[in-house]
């Protein structure tokens, strides 16, 4: 099945406290994203890839990091968490032309 | 700086009636006007999508009309069903999409 699997699913941490958070799609796609989704903001791009260690930023890329070093895995690294990157994490794909293909999310709690 | 301006947040339909969200773009340069539905617990999913060369497009119960002079693109769901109770985001871009804020509908029996 096409997919793109992201975990965890939950994931409550204290500030500080580095964490990882998987992204993987089997679609092939060249494209991948992250977004946070945030209530009356909306989904908001924090990086993007267009290919293999090709990374940009979005639109709220702050105390976050990326890397891309296969086409398949897309993590989100956060160095030292802080409460206000508490939120809902959606990491998407998609080939040129067609549209995002999203993961079921990720709730980051960060205490 | 928010690009895409959807309206309203929330919107209360009765079953059978229409359901209609609207969103206006700034950038100019967009060339491709999704909209997405996601329910609880989920990712958001491709509904509907329109190029600007295109007034109207319909997929089932779904039409999606695109103004392109007033920057303004909407989603009409027809008959609505309490099936359709989501949040829906419009977005405007390419390779780099931006998405409104959301709308939260429901579809009471």
């Amino acid at each position: 099945e096409a997919q793109v699997t992201q975990n965890p699913r939950y994931l409550i941490t204290v500030t500080g406290k580095k964490l990882t958070v998987t992204c993987s799609q089997n679609m092939n796609h060249e494209y991948m994203s992250w977004y946070r989704q945030d209530p009356g903001l909306g989904l908001r791009q924090i990086y993007y890839s267009m290919n293999v260690e090709v990374t940009d930023k979005g639109d709220v890329p702050e105390g976050y990091k990326v890397s891309r070093k296969e086409k398949r895995n897309f993590p989100l690294i956060l160095e030292s968490p802080s409460p206000n990157q508490t939120s809902l994490y959606f990491c998407a794909s998609k080939l040129p032309g067609s549209p995002l293909h999203f993961g079921n999310g990720t709730r980051l709690t960060v205490t | 700086q928010q690009q895409v301006k959807q309206s309203p947040q929330s919107l209360i339909v009765q079953k059978g009636g229409i359901s209609i969200i609207n969103c206006a773009y700034e950038n100019t340069a967009f060339d491709y006007f999704p909209w997405y539905q996601q329910f609880p617990g989920k990712g958001p999913a491709l509904l509907i999508a329109i190029r600007p060369d295109v007034s109207e497009k319909k997929e089932g119960r779904f039409t999606i009309s695109f103004n392109k002079s007033a920057k303004q693109f909407s989603l009409h769901i027809m008959d609505s069903q309490p099936g359709d109770s989501a949040t829906y985001f419009c977005g405007g871009g390419y390779n780099k999409l931006i998405f409104g804020a959301g709308t939260r509908l429901a579809v009471h029996p």
